[in-house]
């Protein structure tokens, strides 16, 4: 099955800092989703960017469908920010409609 | 708010028991998923539905059940219940099989 890899797997920052989450998948996607799992683990959409750019507030993400690779942007961080930050994919081929989760990236935004 | 209902949202159960954890999609969604989300595994597919159909299948056990009603509500079923079957479980709803998902706040599970 498909292959998705998240990196850093941690990262901590001081308030204010900006960061960029990347997502590598092994094959084409017909769907990519980020997700904030907050503290109380709720998973909260951030977007859903099977190719192209969008921007919500401070936060943007890009991704290269061509390449393999999502990005996610956390500009000006505060500490509500932390949490577990999830790329899931689709994969277009076949009959598999699984949304496919990475491990995650942990980011923890200090005072 | 998601829009996706799950029900209850912490069960406490000993070993052996068996639990049905229940989800209500958001209003139009035909597809169902559910998702067990453990320390050591991550987020773990379990199964999907679609329009009251089986669709995709994951590392489901077979002590786990699952189906999707006509009114699109979903149920987990889980028996035989083990120490290792604590986690949180998760339902998710989209509007079709390959477009934006919503998750529930899930259904936290503790076997003792």
């Amino acid at each position: 099955g498909i292959q998705v890899e998240q990196s850093p797997p941690d990262l901590i920052l001081q308030e204010g800092a900006n960061s960029t989450l990347r997502c590598n998948f092994s094959d084409s996607v017909n769907n990519l989703q980020w997700f904030h799992q907050n503290p109380w683990g709720q998973l909260i959409n951030l977007f859903y960017i099977p190719s192209g750019t969008k921007q919500n507030g401070r936060l943007s993400a890009t991704t290269v469908a061509t390449e393999r690779y999502s990005l996610l942007y956390i500009s000006s961080s505060q500490t509500t920010d932390s949490g577990v930050y999830f790329c899931a994919v689709q994969n277009s081929g076949g009959s598999n409609y699984k949304l496919t989760f990475g491990k995650g990236t942990l980011l923890t935004v200090n005072p | 708010d998601s829009g996706v209902t799950q029900t209850p949202k912490h069960l406490i159960t000993a070993t052996g028991q068996r639990v049905t954890l229940r989800c209500s999609p958001r209003s139009g969604d035909l597809s169902v998923y559910w998702y067990q989300q453990s320390l050591d595994q991550g987020l773990q597919f379990l199964i999907q539905y679609y329009n009251g159909e089986e669709r995709a299948k994951g590392n489901i056990l077979e002590r786990f059940s699952a189906q999707q009603f006509p009114d699109l509500h979903s149920e987990l079923n889980l028996s035989s219940l083990e120490l290792g079957d604590s986690a949180l479980y998760f339902c998710a709803s989209s509007v079709s099989i390959n477009t934006e998902a919503f998750f529930g706040q899930g259904t936290r599970l503790t076997v003792v």
